[in-house]
């Protein structure tokens, strides 16, 4: 059974600092993606990554992957309020897309 | 770019009654899904489509739940008779599959309320 962990789950953070978001999944898989959701919204997609070492940048936000770990991390650098929103990490389980498996999210809350 | 649209965007219904979800895809994507989130917290998988059948589903897609893609286009998720724990937003996803740069499209949201 594929898991995928997110950690830490709430984070309040000031302006201008760095921090990173975790995730961990269980069971081999070469690409990951990462959402952000606003609340009361639909999920935004921000960075998928398709293979070991993959990063990818956009912003104040960096995304990484190391398939070997299976584990994905997403920093946010110097930190601004319109940040704030929940990241959820998704993992597919398998080669095929038949069920892709979202992290429990990590709700940014980033204090001005 | 293109969108997944969902209808309606708030559904109210009686307990037991019978509620179907509507979701329009992207036209060219090959994989469908439903996926639901209680009160903003874990975006949990209930089923996928592909090829026009079901390819996967969780635990919580019981014999309550059924799929259909009618037309070629549409893609709903029906309730049979809904439960007061059924109450959640319910998401359509479409995804054009394979190992690409492609990302899962997610429609903007049916909140249903079961009372």
């Amino acid at each position: 059974e594929l898991k995928v962990e997110q950690n830490p789950l709430f984070l309040s953070m000031q302006e201008g600092k760095n921090y990173t978001i975790y995730c961990n999944y269980s069971t081999t898989s070469d690409r990951l993606y990462w959402y952000r959701q606003d609340p009361g919204k639909s999920l935004e997609s921000l960075f998928v990554l398709l293979s070991n070492g993959a990063v990818k940048q956009e912003g104040r936000l960096m995304a990484s992957l190391d398939t070997k770990a299976r584990l994905s991390t997403l920093h946010i650098t110097a930190a601004v309020h319109d940040l704030s929103a929940t990241y959820f990490c998704a993992v597919p389980k398998g080669e095929r897309d038949d069920k892709i498996i979202f992290g429990k999210g990590t709700r940014l809350h980033i204090l001005p | 770019e293109p969108e997944v649209t969902q209808t309606p965007s708030h559904q109210v219904t009686q307990m037991g009654q019978e509620v179907i979800l509507r979701c329009v895809p992207i036209s060219n994507h090959l994989y469908f899904y439903w996926y639901r989130q209680i009160l903003g917290q874990k975006v949990e998988f209930l089923v996928s489509f592909y090829n026009n059948e079901i390819s996967e589903k969780s635990e919580i897609f019981d014999d309550q739940f059924s799929v259909e893609r009618p037309d070629g286009s549409n893609f709903t998720l029906k309730i049979r008779s809904t439960k007061l724990e059924d109450s959640a937003m319910y998401f359509c996803a479409s995804f054009l599959g394979g190992a690409t740069n492609e990302k899962l499209f997610f429609g903007s949201g049916t909140q249903l309320s079961v009372l």
